[in-house]
């Protein structure tokens, strides 16, 4: 079974300065996506950036980039000129691209990371 | 609907009671999952559904949890003899298809209270 771990409950970061957000996952497949979801208050789960497995290279949305050891099962988030709007909680996710054997592809998601952005 | 809609937003029960929270999800979407996030913790898996076909129930923590989607629109998660324990936020989430890259939307959830 997969398994996604996030070892930071808590980060705080300046405005306008970088932070970086941590994730580590366990699975036995080849392929794979991986995510980090955004969560305000509100609760809506919103996209943040998504990779592929088998893309070396690391995905980038504007501000927000990842750093994608797929050796290592390392998957962090850097957030660049964070600004006070970036403030929420942070989920990392896992899903399997296996579609046979009736595999759901649902998400399978990290404890979260909580940031805070400092005026 | 622009995105997914679930209601009601809040929910609070008495222990024992049934409570039925439901989903709109994005027109025209065939997969529907539910997912139960509890204080403090990531979202969890409970079901998944393929139009109105329930392909996967693996999460549903009790047989007290019963989902549905009668007519692969609108779903409900029934939750039977409520537990201070189903205490937790329902997320929904929809996407286009099951193969390949679909992203998942998800709605803003219903904070269930059990007293």
């Amino acid at each position: 079974a997969q398994t996604v771990t996030q070892s930071q409950p808590e980060m705080s970061v300046q405005e306008a300065e970088t932070v970086t957000l941590s994730c580590t996952y366990d699975t036995s497949e080849s392929d794979y996506y991986l995510f980090w979801y955004k969560q305000p208050p509100s609760r809506q789960m919103i996209l943040v950036i998504r990779q592929e497995a088998y893309k070396q290279q690391n995905a980038t949305e504007n501000r927000f980039s990842v750093n994608f050891q797929k050796a290592a099962k390392s998957f962090s988030l850097k957030i660049s000129d964070s600004q006070l709007g970036d403030a929420a909680m942070y989920f990392c996710a896992y899903r399997s691209k296996r579609s046979y054997g009736g595999a759901t592809n649902k998400l399978i998601f990290g404890t979260g990371t909580l940031l805070a952005v400092q005026p | 609907g622009a995105g997914v809609s679930q209601s009601p937003r809040y929910k609070v029960a008495k222990r024992g009671q049934d409570v039925a929270l439901r989903c709109d999800p994005i027109s025209g979407h065939v997969s529907l999952f539910w997912y139960q996030q509890a204080l403090g913790q990531g979202p969890e898996f409970l079901t998944y559904f393929q139009n109105e076909a329930q392909l996967d129930k693996s999460g549903l923590p009790s047989d007290r949890f019963f989902a549905e989607r009668p007519e692969g629109s609108v779903s409900t998660l029934k939750i039977q003899r409520t537990q201070q324990e189903d205490s937790a936020v329902y997320l929904c989430a929809s996407s286009l298809a099951l193969t390949g890259y679909n992203e998942q939307f998800f709605g803003p959830g219903t904070r269930l209270t059990v007293l």
